[in-house]
């Protein structure tokens, strides 16, 4: 059973501080993951994928990767109010679907 | 461009009773895919359609089922309602099979209630 695994928070932020959400799965064979981000009542929207090992930044956001450790993270950089959700972080282990996390829900504090 | 929609938004019946939801996907997206969100429980897979065929499917019981018309929307049953399966079920759609089913665009979602 392929699984990924979040700490489900919540975690509070500063408003401006970094924000760092952080993933684990299972298996080795993994391909590739990706950060959605889901506001309450509202359905997840992709922020972020990554399929190599290292950094991948984009504006506010970086995913990071490390294979071996088996380990995804999201850091939002000067967070913001407008941030607060619940990330999920999804993987794709080569078995045409997606396994979601149970996401984590973070709180920016102004 | 028109995004992922779903119909209806709510849906309320009881237990022993039948559900049917319905998506339409992104133009020109082919796969659909469905999805429980139950509480607490976060994003669960059901199933997959491309091209009018069922391609994959979750560990859910054979009374969730499902189908993809020419159009390429889609209608997921659940027979037999249990109270446990009221959640949040979403539709999510992707441009082409065989690729990254990574990047999905989810629709707004049918918030079913059993009682």
């Amino acid at each position: 059973q392929k699984e990924v695994e979040q700490n489900s928070g919540p975690l509070s932020v500063p408003e401006g501080a970094i924000a760092s959400l952080n993933c684990t799965y299972s298996d080795r064979g993994s391909q590739s993951f990706f950060w959605y981000r889901q506001y309450s009542g509202k359905s997840p929207e992709l922020i972020m994928f990554i399929y190599s090992n290292g950094d991948k930044e984009d504006g506010r956001f970086t995913a990071q990767l490390n294979k071996a450790s088996q380990y995804v993270s999201l850091l939002i950089r000067d967070s913001q109010p407008s941030d607060s959700a619940t990330y999920l972080c999804a993987g794709y282990f080569g078995n045409e679907k997606l396994t979601f996390g149970t996401g984590t829900r973070l709180t920016i504090i102004p | 461009e028109a995004g992922v929609t779903q119909s209806p938004t709510h849906l309320i019946k009881t237990r022993g009773q039948q559900a049917t939801l319905r998506c339409s996907p992104i133009s020109g997206h082919t796969s659909v895919y469905w999805y429980q969100q139950a509480l607490g429980l976060g994003l669960q897979f059901l199933l997959w359609y491309d091209e009018g065929e069922e391609r994959n499917r979750g560990n859910f019981p054979p009374r969730f089922s499902g189908r993809q018309f020419p159009n390429y929307s889609s209608e997921l049953n659940v027979n037999a309602l249990e109270l446990e399966d009221s959640a949040l079920y979403l539709c999510a759609s992707t441009p082409t099979s065989g690729g990254s089913p990574g990047t999905q665009y989810f629709g707004p979602g049918t918030r079913l209630l059993v009682l």
